[in-house]
């Protein structure tokens, strides 16, 4: 059984780039969640999709967008990057009829923005 | 609005001695909490998580984690820790808005 997979593992983008992570989902899961952990922080929630729309978004600006694809997959996209959003992101996936059970991580993508 | 303090940003303890990593929260209503683990350029592991029922939760790896609700706490605990012990771990809470709250994390060392 496959878990949660998240490409590419590690990406170097500059300032102003746009940047596209993926995740596919673990089999069977159809809710996908996207963290942001920066160096020495903990997980910090972007936002959660399910059925392709976005149900729940953290403190984060319109930079941060996402798609959910009807496999369940999903998509990360960061806009007109900043040095501060360098840091590890991490994909969840969990089952919507379980909403408040665990969460299974992927093990993230490392990005750096210089 | 939840939030999740660890207090404790380092922690280092011999291999075979008790290990207690402390997770203080603050939500208005029963909470639903969980502890992950995540080893260097890794995801996270869940170790145990409290729902409700029984407030002492045993978890993988030997560790266990009591809610006290009148101390709003969850801590984890481990009798005998192993050198494989030694990575992060982060204490959460999620409430009705789907969203999980994480703590800052304790990084605990083990010493031979």
């Amino acid at each position: 059984d496959a878990g949660v997979t998240q490409s590419p593992t590690h990406l170097i983008k500059t300032r102003g780039q746009q940047v596209t992570l993926r995740c596919s989902p673990k089999s069977g899961h159809d809710t996908v969640s996207w963290y942001q952990q920066a160096l020495g922080q903990g997980p910090q929630f972007i936002f959660q999709y399910y059925e392709e729309e976005e149900r729940q978004r953290g403190n984060f600006p319109d930079r941060f967008s996402g798609h959910q694809f009807p496999n369940y997959s999903s998509e990360l996209n960061v806009n007109a990057l900043l040095l501060g959003d360098s840091a590890l992101y991490l994909c969840a996936s969990s089952l919507v009829a379980r909403e408040f059970d665990e969460q299974y991580f992927g093990p993230g993508t490392r990005l750096t923005v210089t | 609005a939840q939030s999740v303090t660890q207090p404790d940003i380092h922690i280092t303890v011999s291999e075979g001695a008790s290990l207690e990593l402390r997770c203080n929260y603050s939500y208005g209503a029963t909470p639903y909490l969980f502890w992950y683990v995540q080893s260097p350029g890794q995801g996270l592991q869940l170790l145990l998580k409290y729902f409700s029922g029984d407030t002492l939760v045993q978890g993988i790896k030997g560790f266990e984690a009591e809610f006290k609700r009148s101390q709003s706490s969850f801590n984890l605990r481990k009798p005998s820790v192993h050198w494989s012990d030694a990575a992060e771990y982060f204490c959460a809470v999620v409430g009705g808005t789907y969203k999980y709250i994480f703590g800052t994390g304790t990084r605990l060392k083990v010493l031979a």
